[in-house]
C-alpha cells in the first residue's frame, strides 16, 4: 500500500486480555516508531526500530508491553494482561533511513484505538 | 519532556495568513524542527520541516529565527479543513542511532468561516 497500514483500527478488550497490534509500514522504509496517545493527549514515543534492531524501547510503559520487528518489516506491539490505563490509540510511524543534509519524513499510519474495559 | 512550548489554542479567519509560533529554546544544533497536524480521529499529518533555513512547501511556510530559538509555521490562506490540532516537534537522533519526535501539547487552530 501506499502509507503506514495499522491493524485492527478498533479493539475492544476485556481487562487482563492480551492485544496484539499490527503495523506494516511503507515498504523499504527502515526506521519504525510506536507511540501511544491518550485521549486529549500529544503522541508518547514508546519505542523505536532500524530494521530488525530495537535501539530505543526507553517509552515502553512496563514490561507489559512488548514490541517486535523480526524480519525488518512488518512490526508488532504486544501488550499483555490490559488494564484500564492502557485504552489509547496506538500509532505506528515509519521512514527512510536517516539523512542528515536533508532530514527525512516520519510518516504515520491512522493508529489501533483500544479499549479496555 | 517535551523540547517545545506552544500557545494551546488560536483562532484564523477563513482566507487569511495562520501564523502558529512555537519555542525550542533548548534545541541541539543538528536537531531538526518538524511540524505535524492532526484532525480528530486521524493519524499525525507531516507538514513541513527544517534546520536552519526558511523552508516552503506546498502547504506551509517554516520560518526559523536565526538563533534557532524559535520558529513560525505560516498557512498562507487558511481554509476550514485546516483546523487541527498543530504540533512543533524537534527530532532527537542518539549516537547510538536512535532517534525520536518529541511531541509537545500542541496549538488546536481553528479556522472560522
Amino acid at each position: 500500500g501506499a502509507g503506514v497500514s495499522q491493524s485492527p483500527r478498533y479493539k475492544v478488550a476485556k481487562r487482563g486480555q492480551d492485544v496484539a497490534l499490527r503495523c506494516d509500514p511503507i515498504s523499504g522504509h527502515v526506521s519504525l516508531f510506536w507511540y501511544q496517545q491518550a485521549l486529549g493527549q500529544g503522541p508518547e514515543f514508546l519505542t523505536y526500530f532500524q530494521n530488525e534492531a530495537q535501539l530505543d524501547k526507553s517509552g515502553l510503559p512496563s514490561d507489559r508491553f512488548f514490541a517486535e520487528r523480526p524480519e525488518g518489516s512488518v512490526s508488532t506491539l504486544k501488550i499483555q494482561r490490559t488494564q484500564q490505563e492502557d485504552s489509547a490509540v496506538y500509532l505506528c510511524a515509519s521512514s527512510l533511513v536517516w539523512q542528515r543534509r536533508s532530514g527525512n519524513t516520519i510518516y504515520f499510519g491512522e493508529g489501533s484505538w483500544l479499549t479496555v474495559v | 519532556d517535551a523540547k517545545t512550548t506552544q500557545p494551546t489554542s488560536m483562532d484564523c479567519a477563513e482566507g487569511r495568513a495562520a501564523n502558529l509560533p512555537c519555542n525550542h529554546s533548548t534545541i541541539s544544533g543538528n536537531e531538526y524542527v518538524y511540524w505535524y497536524r492532526q484532525i480528530h480521529s486521524q493519524g499525525p499529518q507531516y507538514i513541513i520541516h527544517g534546520l536552519k533555513n526558511n523552508e516552503t512547501n506546498e502547504m506551509a511556510s517554516l520560518i526559523i529565527t536565526e538563533d534557532r530559538k524559535s520558529s513560525t509555521l505560516i498557512l498562507p490562506h487558511a481554509t476550514l479543513r485546516d483546523t487541527a490540532v498543530y504540533y512543533c516537534i524537534v527530532r532527537i537522533r542518539s549516537q547510538g542511532g536512535s532517534e525520536k519526535l518529541v511531541f509537545g501539547k500542541g496549538t488546536k487552530l481553528t479556522v472560522n468561516p
